[in-house]
């Protein structure tokens, strides 16, 4: 069965709304989890490190201020998109250790 | 440096026959080689891994060849099936506990029966 779980799977929001997801490993403590950002028919790419317990760190170009993300305990992280817009819309994956992707999270910002 | 190169962009392969798929990278630092396969709307999912002192992994119907000389590694699928009709991502790890992967672009592969 999956071992990183998040939800929602699918979420649609209106442009300026805030959306948050989450992103739970469920056989294992996770001090470092990732979150990626992939659009259609490419790669995944590194948004931000997510560490338990301590402030994430963000890729080059990501705005930290728009991606929130909070990793209070050793299971779950989440990434909450502030003041969304259309081009936030892409799909939104996490990771526990590089063995264990979540199923993704598919955001539409209308 | 951080960049891993992947190729073909896409394949399309005859049921039964070997579908592969090349990756090329710089940074000698990279300490861990895994292939991912992903379907549409799904998150990847690992399917094989190789790290730079072997040349050879198999699992299965899946092969990693690694040259570590020449810094590519790629992956063959025998006996290609329609079900493996896919998305495939090479990645490297750097060598530090924590650390996140570079992956590839992506190979869109398509078996025909």
């Amino acid at each position: 069965g999956a071992v990183v779980s998040q939800h929602p799977s699918w979420v649609i929001c209106k442009s300026g709304t805030s959306v948050k997801i989450e992103c739970r490993s469920l056989d294992f403590q996770a001090t470092t989890m990732f979150w990626y950002r992939q659009f259609p028919k490419q790669s995944l790419m590194l948004m931000a490190t997510s560490n338990e317990g301590s402030k994430a760190t963000y890729e080059q170009g990501v705005e930290k201020d728009k991606f929130l993300i909070n990793h209070a305990s050793l299971t779950l992280s989440t990434l909450t998109v502030t003041s969304a817009h259309p081009e936030d819309s892409s799909f939104y994956i996490c990771s526990a250790t590089w063995r264990f992707f979540g199923p993704g999270t598919r955001l539409t910002v209308l | 440096q951080q960049q891993v190169k992947q190729s073909p962009q896409s394949l399309i392969v005859q049921k039964g026959g070997i579908s592969i798929i090349n990756c090329a990278y710089e940074n000698t630092a990279f300490d861990y080689f895994p292939w991912y396969q992903q379907f549409p709307g799904k998150g990847p999912a690992l399917l094989i891994a190789i790290r730079p002192d072997v040349s050879e992994k198999k699992e299965g119907r899946f092969t990693i060849s690694f040259n570590k000389s020449a810094k590519q590694f790629s992956l063959h699928i025998m006996d290609s099936q329609p079900g493996d009709s896919a998305t495939y991502f090479c990645a490297a790890r750097l060598s530090q506990a924590g650390t996140a992967l570079i992956f590839g672009k992506g190979t869109t592969l398509s078996v025909s029966s």
